[in-house]
């Protein structure tokens, strides 16, 4: 079984719909992060969180670090949000910077 | 804003040659860390510094060794390169001193092995 789990692994949208993207993890963390990653390869960070919920722009992404769920939002979704979403763990006590990475949702938003 | 720099971007090697990647974090940052993501695969880590001493390993292959130099950049050196190397090779960088920190990641450099 993965240490972090996403659903799903595909999803595919209408223009201006809400978009939910899961991810579970089994490892105790002391971060949890969303990564987005474009066609070509690039990875972008979105958020670090460690507790409660952050915001920015239409993206929303939350943590409840007793289920050892998280979720990130996309509102008012847009094609240029098609990408892979993935969602990756700072194992708690374990060396800096070792990100454990969920295998990703590739999200299609058409127009 | 200066983000993290990789190159080259895109390299063709053959069976049993070297290679070596080059990273340049984001200023003032002293932290590297360096992912393989193979084809349909997701990352994995490869290995890190902070202030230039390894600060953690993962699944780096033997052939594979790293430094990171005074100015903080970093080279990861490849020898006896296979085919299952080919893969995307991320640098991201960071502010040390904790775990809980955001990793910028770099554009990362493809490597195709012949």
């Amino acid at each position: 079984k993965n240490e972090v789990e996403q659903s799903p692994q595909n999803l595919t949208a209408q223009e201006g719909e809400f978009i939910t993207i899961n991810c579970s993890y089994s490892v105790g963390i002391s971060a949890l992060h969303w990564l987005q990653q474009h066609p070509g390869g690039g990875i972008v960070s979105l958020f670090m969180l460690s507790s409660g919920k952050k915001k920015h722009g239409r993206l929303i992404a939350t943590i409840n670090i007793q289920e050892k769920h998280s979720s990130l939002h996309i509102t008012a979704s847009h094609p240029r949000d098609s990408a892979v979403y993935i969602c990756a763990v700072t194992n708690y006590g374990g060396s800096q910077g070792n990100l454990i990475f969920g295998k990703g949702t590739k999200l299609s938003v058409k127009p | 804003a200066a983000g993290v720099i990789q190159s080259p971007r895109h390299l063709i090697k053959e069976k049993r040659e070297t290679a070596t990647l080059k990273c340049y974090p984001i200023p003032r940052h002293d932290t590297v860390y360096w992912y393989q993501q193979g084809p349909g695969q997701d990352p994995q880590f490869l290995i890190s510094f902070y202030e230039k001493m390894q600060s953690d390993k993962g699944s780096i292959p033997d052939r594979f060794s790293a430094q990171q130099f005074s100015d903080y950049h970093s080279e990861l050196n490849m020898s006896s390169l296979e085919l299952g190397d080919s893969a995307l090779y991320f640098c991201a960088s960071s502010q040390g001193g904790t775990s809980v920190v955001t990793q910028y990641f770099g554009p990362g450099t493809r490597l195709t092995v012949l």
